[in-house]
């Protein structure tokens, strides 16, 4: 079955403790991207990578790594977790114009 | 900024109604894509228009793309109670990876 997975699916940390938040395709896709989501402020994207090796920022990229070692895995990493990271956090690829979205991990930063 | 308005922001109906969403912007895009959301899960991709005037039918839903490419609708008759979730439209910004999305209609429709 075509899919994103994502773990972990819920995280409650502290803050400094630094976390790897992992997302894998097995679509063969080359796009990948990671968004977070917060209530009044929709979908926002983090970063994105075009293909093994080529990273890109998005909109909040603020906090947060990326690595694409290989092209079906894309870790999301927080050196130093604060309390405004605490947010859902999708991870998407895709193939031309169609984005599959993984289903979330729900992270909460004390 | 390419920005994507959506009205309203909540929406809760009766089953069997019908109702329209919206998405404007200012800016003109080259496309744009119409997602649904349920909760606990990730936006799944239901339509995405690419001609001015476009229209595009999936089943009780229609969507439609403006003529100028600024703004679509996303319209569903005889709304179902598995209609409920947030509908999100989003557009590509300067290039096809970098994606905006709007806030999104939160619709409830009650049986």
């Amino acid at each position: 079955e075509a899919q994103v997975t994502q773990n972990p699916r819920y995280l409650i940390t502290v803050t400094g403790k630094k976390l790897t938040v992992t997302c894998s395709q097995n679509m063969n896709h080359e796009y990948m991207s990671w968004y977070r989501q917060d209530p009044g402020l929709g979908l926002r994207q983090i970063y994105y990578s075009m293909n093994v090796e080529v990273t890109d920022k998005g909109d909040v990229p603020e906090g947060y790594k990326v690595s694409r070692k290989e092209k079906r895995n894309f870790p999301l990493i927080l050196e130093s977790p604060s309390p405004n990271q605490t947010s859902l956090y999708f991870c998407a690829s895709s193939s031309g114009d169609t984005q599959y979205f993984g289903p979330g991990t729900r992270l909460t930063v004390l | 900024t390419q920005l994507l308005e959506q009205s309203p922001q909540f929406l809760s109906i009766q089953e069997g109604e019908n109702l329209t969403v919206y998405c404007n912007s200012s800016s003109v895009f080259s496309s744009l894509q119409w997602y649904r959301q349920e909760p606990g899960e990730g936006p799944v991709l239901l339509v995405t228009v690419v001609t001015g005037g476009e229209v595009k039918k999936l089943k009780r839903l229609t969507f439609q793309f403006g003529d100028a490419r600024k703004d679509s609708s996303l319209h569903i008759t005889a709304a179902q109670p598995g209609d409920t979730g947030l509908y999100l439209c989003a557009g590509p910004r300067g290039s096809n990876y970098k994606l905006t999305f709007g806030k999104g209609t939160l619709l409830t429709v009650n049986p």
